[in-house]
């Protein structure tokens, strides 16, 4: 199966700070998603890019494919922000879907 | 709307007990998950059904029964279940299987005695 190594697997950051998170891959992949877990359990879907560069306000995500990884920036970052941020793909099977371990962000007023 | 509804949201359960989980959503979607997440891990795919269809078992026991009895619902019956069974239980939807934005929901915290 296809291996996703996402790093760092913990990040504490003061608010108004900016970051970077990453995703590793083991193979080509026809789907990647970024999300957010919040403490409560809910997962929401933040990007779906499987190519190319997104932005949505403070959040933005670029996936380089054929170099196999992923990156997730979060700018001013808010309290809000905390929980674990997940990366997730599929290859082209379309049989599988992998996430990654996560980062768990702390968001410190 | 991209809502994904599930009930209950919390469950508790005898190993002896027969129970069930539901997952919900309107929004056209053709393809549905079910997903088991232990605490402090990713969640992993149990099952795919694509339009209506189960599509992929992860190799899950048959202590876990999945039915899509329509395009909109997603079952998940639970029988015989083990204390290590516990996690939360995540539905998700897409438009087509694996191809796409899956949206999730809140899921069912499950507790089996």
């Amino acid at each position: 199966g296809i291996q996703v190594e996402q790093s760092p697997p913990d990040l504490i950051l003061q608010e108004g700070a900016n970051s970077t998170l990453r995703c590793n891959f083991s193979d080509s992949v026809n789907n990647l998603q970024w999300f957010h877990q919040n403490p409560w359990g809910q997962l929401i879907n933040l990007f779906y890019i499987p190519s190319g560069t997104k932005q949505n306000g403070r959040l933005s995500a670029t996936t380089v494919a054929t170099e196999r990884y992923s990156l997730l920036y979060i700018s001013s970052s808010q309290t809000t922000d905390s929980g674990v941020y997940f990366c997730a793909v599929g290859g082209y099977n379309f049989n599988k879907f992998y996430f990654g371990s996560g980062t768990k962000l702390n968001v410190k007023p | 709307d991209t809502e994904v509804t599930q009930t209950p949201k919390h469950l508790v359960m005898g190993m002896t007990n027969k129970k069930s989980l539901k997952c919900e959503q309107h929004m056209g979607h053709r393809a549905m998950y079910w997903y088991k997440q232990k605490a402090k891990k990713p969640p992993e795919l149990m099952f795919v059904y694509s339009y209506e269809k189960l599509s992929i078992n992860e190799s899950v026991p048959s202590r876990f029964s999945p039915e899509c009895p329509n395009s909109s619902l997603l079952n998940l019956h639970l029988h015989a279940l083990q204390p290590e069974d516990s996690a939360l239980y995540l539905c998700a939807s897409s438009q087509e299987q694996l191809t796409d934005t899956q949206y999730f929901g809140p899921g069912t915290r499950l507790t089996v005695l």
